[in-house]
């Protein structure tokens, strides 16, 4: 069964630190997903991520895929409060269209 | 982005009533959709995978007889919570496929009495 852990699973951090939060697995994906999520909203995708190495940048947010495409990191520059939300990693496996949801990890970044 | 609408948003309905949420793919023709369960500060579980033109794949632990999913058109997919009781109060997101993404929609809150 593939397993993807996200951590940290709870943030609170101050308006213009900085954090990282990180996906790994010990399988292979052959796409990556990064969601954030508001309360009561559905998921919205920030981006994919397909090839190993792959970095992805959406203004103040960094996105890298791992040269072996088994992990992933989401680097948020200058955190403000409206970076609060709940951030999903998502993979999709090798074999078929099977998407892994990692748990998640909430962000409250105070102003 | 592609968008998934879903209906409806929010729903109350009373203990042993049948409920029916719909989920559309409105600029994009989907022929899997995907259905999701919630709970309070948690992550996605997936609960089932809808084809079109096929029976749902249900995921391990969920009730086919009491969610009965329907995919009917590559544009739409419904799931319908049957006899639902309190405990069936949660959260439900769908989903469409694109490609390599899926596209979530807005969710629907189901609260049974």
């Amino acid at each position: 069964t593939q397993l993807l852990e996200q951590s940290p699973q709870f943030l609170s951090i101050q308006e213009g630190e900085n954090l990282t939060v990180y996906c790994n697995s010990s399988s292979v994906f052959s796409s990556l997903q990064w969601y954030r999520q508001e309360p009561g909203e559905g998921p919205v995708l920030l981006v994919t991520v397909v090839t190993g190495g792959e970095v992805k940048k959406l203004k103040r947010l960094t996105f890298q895929f791992g040269d072996a495409r088994k992990d992933s990191s989401l680097h948020i520059t200058a955190a403000q409060p409206g970076d609060t939300g709940l951030y999903l990693c998502a993979g999709e496996n090798t074999g078929g269209f099977k998407t892994i949801f990692g748990a998640g990890t909430r962000l409250f970044v105070k102003a | 982005g592609a968008v998934v609408s879903q209906h409806p948003s929010r729903v109350i309905c009373k203990s042993g009533t049948s409920v029916k949420i719909e989920c559309r793919s409105l600029d994009f023709q989907a022929t899997t959709m995907f259905w999701y369960r919630q709970f309070p500060k948690k992550s996605l579980m997936l609960m089932a995978t809808s084809n079109e033109g096929s029976k749902a794949t249900y995921e391990q632990g969920v009730e086919k007889d009491k969610f009965l999913i329907n995919h009917a058109s590559l544009t739409l997919s419904t799931l319908t919570v049957t006899s639902a009781h309190p405990e069936d109060s949660s959260f439900y997101i769908c989903s469409a496929r694109s490609g390599h993404e899926q596209f979530f929609g807005p969710g629907t809150r189901l609260t049974v009495l």
